[in-house]
């Protein structure tokens, strides 16, 4: 079974300051995907970024990095300088096992501040 | 821009009623669409995955009368919560992927239903 877990509910940060969102996964397969998807106030689920398991290359991408870490299992993501159009719900995702079936984390409500 | 579209955005209804939800792929084909359902603060719970031209196969759990779904082209799949009851209300968002390739497991996201039954 896959397993997703985004263990912070909310973070609130002020503007300028990096932050961390942290993503665990669990899986027995070993050729899987890992997503991380932005769920601004308006609904929509916004792509970041997909990852395969053989690449655990990070990868920066402007203000956005990630930090793919197969040893604890962890796909970590880094905003750095927030600014306050990142407030949103960000969603950690796992795709395993073939099939169609993204199994979401519960998401964490980050929340920058002036 | 969006290239999948959910209509409508939000929806209230009595109870006992039925409501059809629309996700359509703007840009690109999508023989296969997602169907979620998400709760205040909660994950996001694949309901259903629908097949163009095929029946829907459910997850566990879901009741395939209760939401009836529809793919009958390539670019549109739609949801109807049928006898819709206050437990149904819910955020209900769709996904499409697609058909041709080439943008690998990235999903494209309509901007979601919110249903209220009353």
């Amino acid at each position: 079974a896959q397993k997703v877990t985004q263990a912070q509910t909310e973070i609130s940060v002020v503007e300028k300051e990096d932050v961390t969102l942290d993503c665990v996964y669990e899986t027995r397969d070993t050729t899987y995907y890992l997503f991380w998807y932005k769920q601004p106030p308006s609904g929509e689920l916004v792509f970041l970024i997909r990852r395969n398991s053989f690449d655990e290359q990070n990868e920066i991408s402007g203000r956005y990095s990630w930090n793919f870490q197969k040893s604890t299992s962890s796909f970590n993501f880094t905003i750095t300088a927030s600014q306050v159009v990142d407030s949103a719900v960000y969603f950690c995702a796992l795709k395993a096992g073939g099939g169609n079936k993204l199994t979401f984390g519960t998401g964490t409500q980050l929340k920058v501040e002036l | 821009g969006a290239v999948v579209s959910q209509h409508p955005s939000r929806v209230i209804c009595k109870s006992g009623t039925s409501v059809k939800i629309e996700c359509r792929s703007l840009d690109f084909q999508a023989t296969t669409m997602f169907w979620y359902r998400q709760f205040p603060k909660k994950s996001l719970m694949l309901m259903a995955t629908s097949n163009e031209g095929s029946k829907a196969t459910y997850e566990q759990g879901v009741e395939k009368d209760k939401f009836l779904i529809n793919h009958a082209s390539l670019t549109l799949s739609t949801l109807t919560v049928t006898s819709a009851h206050p437990e149904d209300s819910s955020f209900y968002i769709c996904s499409a992927r697609d058909s041709k390739g080439g943008r690998g497991e990235k999903l494209f996201f309509g901007s979601g239903t919110q249903l209220s039954v009353l």
